[in-house]
């Protein structure tokens, strides 16, 4: 699977479009982008995916570039409950493909 | 649904002893993740099954390790015998195919003095 870039950490005020960056320049034609995200003590949570469309559902937008070689996660209005680490992952699709593997992610903080 | 269930929450034992995690599927899923996570290693996948079989267990550090899954819906990991550098979260993640998205418990923090 190809490797991802994000920053460290991020903050973002609260009611503000929180805007994570993620750059998979050896990205390969099959390979899906997945956006996890890992609240304080909790397991991770799946938010979204995509291919090569920009997709959105009830908790963000996902912007894949043309290139495909970096996407941006998009939370349009963050609140507090938005506070933590986001993990980008980008994975082969198939029959044969099942696991994700993590990175460090983005720490972001949404303040007040 | 009831989700991905996990038990025990927290687990403190001294090195030596035998730890038994838990860790029931959801309903109709037919795969299986153990992932162990460490402030510095961060997630790592330990191993994954697929149709109760083991598929791929790379990730598990050593021949202390053991996993298995008696039935469709259950799996344990073991360790035994236990020491203090396996202290982390342990969590597990079920799916119901590929490129699905993996929904994971609420882990097992273990503790090994």
């Amino acid at each position: 699977d190809a490797k991802t870039t994000q920053p460290p950490s991020m903050d973002c005020a609260e009611g503000r479009a929180a805007n994570l960056p993620c750059n998979h320049s050896t990205i390969s034609g099959n390979e899906y982008v997945y956006w996890y995200r890992q609240i304080h003590s909790q397991g991770p949570q799946y938010i979204i995916h995509g291919l090569k469309n920009n997709e959105t559902n009830e908790m963000a937008s996902l912007i894949i570039t043309e290139d495909r070689k970096s996407s941006t996660l998009i939370l349009p209005h963050a609140t507090l409950r938005d506070t933590a680490v986001y993990y980008c992952i980008v994975r082969v699709a198939g029959a044969g493909s099942y696991q994700l593997t993590f990175g460090k992610g983005t720490k972001l903080s949404v303040i007040p | 649904d009831a989700g991905v269930i996990q038990s025990p929450r927290h687990e403190v034992t001294e090195m030596g002893q035998e730890v038994t995690l838990r860790c029931k599927l959801i309903s109709g899923h037919n795969s299986l993740f153990w992932y162990r996570q460490t402030m510095m290693r961060g997630l790592e996948l330990l191993i994954y099954f697929n149709n109760n079989v083991p598929i791929d267990d790379s990730g598990m550090p050593e021949d202390r390790f053991s996993a298995k899954m008696p039935n469709a819906s259950f799996s344990t990991l073991k360790i035994q015998p236990s020491e203090p550098r396996d202290s982390a979260v342990y969590f597990c993640a079920s799916t119901g195919g590929p490129n699905e998205k993996l929904f994971f418990g609420s882990g097992t923090q273990l503790s090994v003095l």
